[in-house]
């Protein structure tokens, strides 16, 4: 079946650091692929997205780009903030009868110290 | 749009007591799942509504956990009788439409703590 492979936390950072958090997939086709980002006590909130390979989905300054040749979508962000401090979660939509649901990565801890 | 909204947003409970969980999806979304948060194996999948109905049920763990959609608007996460092991974060998700794409993403509700004593 479909899955999601994310790189171990936590993650610590500096403020103004360089993130890179690894994410691959195994899937049939070419799923459309999300990042997730969870705040602390708080639900999963979409952060950014891609339907094809060599998309690149962005926001607030968090890129991926969708590598159809070794199934990945890793995320990186050239500086980050304290604010960033999250788990994040790689997923793709998985197919049944018809159907789809979201297959997560098990989320990536990231902490970015002053 | 006030988003999905579940409730409440911490449970405690003793073993052995039923414990519900609620959740109002988006209005207009016909797709309604529950997933279950731990440390030990991330998020996994409970259950998944379309238009009401079951679809895939597979995920629930054992016989003691029961899901509900008895509206568009409604749905509850039952486990009776709980047990310690099933402390966790239980988010409701909502989605439009049976296929999750770029354009019809799944938002989350800020999910359920449960500790089971």
């Amino acid at each position: 079946g479909d899955s999601v492979t994310q790189m171990e936390g936590p993650v610590t950072l500096s403020e103004e650091a360089f993130l890179t958090i690894n994410c691959t997939y195994t899937a049939t086709g070419y799923p459309s692929l999300f990042w997730y980002v969870q705040y602390p006590g708080e639900g999963l909130q979409l952060l950014l997205k891609a339907t094809k390979a060599d998309d690149k989905g962005s926001n607030k300054g968090f890129e991926a780009t969708y590598r159809k040749e070794t199934t990945s979508f890793h995320l990186e962000k050239g500086s980050v903030q304290v604010s960033d401090s999250a788990v994040y979660f790689c997923a793709l939509p998985s197919m049944n009868s018809g159907y789809s649901t979201l297959t997560f990565g098990k989320g990536t801890m990231l902490l970015v110290s002053p | 749009d006030a988003g999905v909204i579940q409730s409440p947003r911490h449970e405690v409970t003793e073993m052995g007591q039923e414990v519900t969980l609620r959740c109002k999806p988006i209005s207009g979304h016909n797709s309604l799942f529950w997933y279950r948060q731990t440390m030990m194996r991330g998020l996994e999948l409970l259950i998944y509504f379309n238009n009401n109905v079951p679809i895939d049920d597979s995920g629930m763990p054992e016989d003691r956990f029961s899901a509900k959609m008895p509206n568009a608007s409604f749905s509850t996460l039952k486990i009776q009788p709980s047990e310690p092991r099933d402390s966790a974060v239980y988010f409701c998700a909502s989605s439009l439409g049976r296929k999750i794409t770029v354009n019809t993403e799944a938002f989350f509700g800020q999910g359920t703590r449960l500790t089971v004593v």
